[in-house]
């Protein structure tokens, strides 16, 4: 079982719609929870970060843990064409250890 | 403050020869750390450097190595290379070690082994 499982998608939805990235992890040690975003072409863009459970709000952003259930969550409002992306997910354990990737969704937002 | 940059953006090398890719960190940066991308595999950790020494390490075999100068840039080296090398290299720094979420990735240097 790997790490960090993540749905590739790809994941299409119209404009202004609620779009809902998941990720599951397998080790409970994990502390730091983070998303990126990767447009094409680029390297990866830290989006939020999260440590250890609970919700954190940035704008049409709202990243969501629950350790009970190793279950990470990506929630975009108002989704725009300008969301048009990979998504990975990423956690880590104690301070000091590399980050571990989920292999991204990629999302399109037609308008 | 510029980003993290990476040279050569894009590489074409043949079976068996080796590669030197470079990165520049963030002005101020220590740490720099490398990520092999693929479809299949998506984003692997190589290695991480902090002032010069290597503190983690992924699980690559040894033709994968690096190394930081005192300006903290940093070089990757892939010897022998093989088909399964061909992948999006891709560089982090930040401020401290590894041990930091706020990585700030540079655009990547595309390898492809024919």
């Amino acid at each position: 079982q790997k790490e960090v499982e993540q749905d590739p998608g790809p994941l299409s939805v119209p404009e202004g719609a609620i779009v809902s990235l998941n990720c599951t992890y397998s080790n409970s040690a994990f502390q730091y929870f983070m998303w990126y975003r990767q447009y094409s072409r680029k390297g990866p863009e830290l989006l939020m970060y999260t440590y250890s459970s609970g919700n954190k709000e940035d704008g049409r952003f709202t990243a969501q843990v629950d350790k009970s259930s190793k279950y990470i969550s990506l929630f975009i409002r108002d989704s725009q064409p300008s969301d048009s992306a990979t998504y990975l997910c990423a956690t880590q354990g104690q301070a000091g250890t590399a980050l571990i990737f989920g292999k991204g969704t990629t999302l399109s937002v037609s308008s | 403050k510029a980003g993290v940059t990476q040279t050569p953006r894009y590489l074409i090398k043949t079976r068996g020869q080796q590669v030197t890719l470079s990165c520049s960190p963030i002005s101020g940066h220590r740490s720099v750390s490398w990520y092999q991308q693929t479809p299949g595999q998506g984003l692997q950790f190589l290695f991480e450097y902090f002032s010069e020494t290597q503190r983690n390490k992924g699980n690559f075999p040894g033709r994968f190595s690096g190394r930081q100068f005192s300006n903290s840039r940093s070089e990757m080296n892939v010897s022998t290379l093989e088909l399964g090398d061909s992948a999006l290299y891709l560089c982090a720094s930040s401020l401290l070690s590894s041990g930091t979420y706020e990585q700030y990735f540079g655009p990547g240097t595309r390898l492809t082994v024919t």
